[in-house]
């Protein structure tokens, strides 16, 4: 399994973020999994931001939950992340991610994707 | 949330040491608990999963241990390509969250 980030590496304060991760070698469609995103500032840890499930379902950080939004298109094996009204404090590498449905950490991750929120 | 602390934020060690690293929540996790070893410029690699079982693939110098509140990462005999951050997870209930990661540095 691999998952690959892309997305605009620059975004405008207020703007909203928007990410894409696709899914290789494994379907997007599995119950066994959550499809997840993660970031990391800068010289900081890891923050969990949400995860969605193939049905649909989906949790988030209740820190971030009015902003974020995660969708799954099943068609492309692809879910993406959108993160509204963004500051410089969501500048950070975001990671996509697979947790497991009954055991919620992280086997394979995308390589990172860097995002900086600057006019 | 539930709080993930770690100790010590770095640690200093050389190659053949035997490192432990502690990582305390601040209510009960049970067992549901990750470690993973992180590079630089790189995402960061399970090791270990449900406190105590160690990831396909790596090294068995790795151990965890623990419950409820408190867990242990042990490398048994540090090797030059553990020179890594170290992070904890808990998946216990949401929101998932992370331990402030400890660098281990020669």
């Amino acid at each position: 399994v691999q998952l690959q980030e892309s997305g605009p590496g620059l975004v405008k304060p207020s703007q909203t973020l928007s990410l894409t991760c696709t899914v290789s070698g494994g379907s997007i469609s599995s119950a066994s999994y959550y499809w997840t995103w993660i970031r990391q500032p800068a010289g900081k840890g890891l923050e969990w931001i949400g995860r969605m499930y193939t049905s649909g379902s989906t949790k988030y950080n209740p820190s971030l939950k009015s902003r974020v939004t995660i969708s799954v298109d099943t068609s492309e094996n692809q879910f993406s992340l959108k993160l509204s009204s963004v500051t410089a404090a969501d500048t950070a590498v975001y990671y996509c991610a697979r947790g497991g449905y009954r055991a919620e950490y992280f086997q394979y991750w995308g390589q990172g994707t860097l995002v900086t929120v600057s006019s | 949330d539930i709080q993930m602390t770690q100790s010590p934020s770095t640690l200093s060690a050389s190659v053949g040491d035997r490192v432990t690293i502690t990582c305390r929540a601040s209510q009960s996790v049970s067992s549901w608990l990750a470690w993973y070893q992180q590079k630089p410029g790189k995402a960061p690699k399970l090791l270990i999963y449900t406190a105590s079982s160690l990831e396909s693939g790596v090294p068995s110098r790795f151990s965890g241990s623990g419950s409820g509140t408190e867990f242990t990462l042990t490398i048994s005999s540090l090797q030059p390509d553990d020179f890594a951050t170290y992070y904890c997870q808990q998946y216990n209930s949401y929101p998932l969250t992370f331990g402030g990661g400890t660098k281990v540095e020669i």
